[in-house]
């Protein structure tokens, strides 16, 4: 089975950083993934992560440590349409398993 | 299709009946995923097809859920006898390929049972 932890809430402030932890355990890992989900929407691709190290695109990275089963996901220069909720997703095989979200609000 | 589509958008049933729900990839994906999604919680993985194929079924709730995909195109999932915990989102997503590639979701359909 799979087992993904992140946590449940997150704030901060427009313009600053905010870093998402997630922790797995999961038998036949493959890579992690990132979604972000506006209320009401369906969750839309931001990162994949399968080798250790980090990912950059824009204002958002991600970060994974196998030998850790840890991932982060970084939001830098926040902006207001930046709150929504951040879920953390493991491959294993094929089989691609969430986390229950973070929820981050940014606030002026 | 240029994205994933599904079928009704919103459905509102009387608890005892049954409904279905229609998933329509994106063309040429292999992969589709049947997830569920409760108020304010997390995606929950209901089932799994590569092409026309089930390979794991561990996800559905009860044996009142069950899902088929023909052509190795669009996808239903039906509900028997609806209660109302069946109540809730139930997105579809689908990927090139099993494994590493990124899946694409509908916008869902919203199932209120009364």
């Amino acid at each position: 089975g799979q087992n993904i932890d992140q946590p449940t809430e997150m704030t901060a402030t427009e313009g600053a950083i905010v870093q998402i932890n997630c922790t797995y355990q999961t038998s036949g890992f493959n890579g992690l993934f990132w979604y972000q989900q506006h209320a009401g929407e369906a969750p839309t691709f931001l990162s994949y992560n399968v080798l250790d190290g980090l990912e950059e695109k824009g204002r958002f990275s991600s970060f994974l440590s196998r030998s850790k089963g840890y991932s982060y996901l970084l939001l830098k220069e926040l902006q207001m349409k930046d709150s929504a909720s951040y879920l953390c997703a493991a491959i294993n095989d094929y089989k691609l398993s969430f986390g229950a979200g973070t929820t981050v609000t940014v606030r002026a | 299709g240029a994205g994933v589509s599904q079928s009704p958008s919103n459905k509102v049933t009387e608890k005892g009946k049954d409904v279905e729900l229609r998933c329509d990839p994106i063309s040429g994906h292999t992969a589709l995923y049947w997830y569920r999604q409760s108020l304010g919680q997390g995606l929950e993985f209901l089932i799994y097809f590569q092409g026309n194929s089930a390979p794991d079924k561990s996800g559905l709730p009860s044996d009142r859920f069950s899902a088929e995909r023909t052509g190795g195109s669009v996808s239903t999932l039906t509900i028997q006898r609806t209660q109302q915990e069946d109540s809730a989102v139930y997105l579809c997503a689908s990927s090139l390929n099993e494994g590493n590639t990124e899946a694409f979701f509908g916008q869902g359909t919203r199932l209120t049972v009364v």
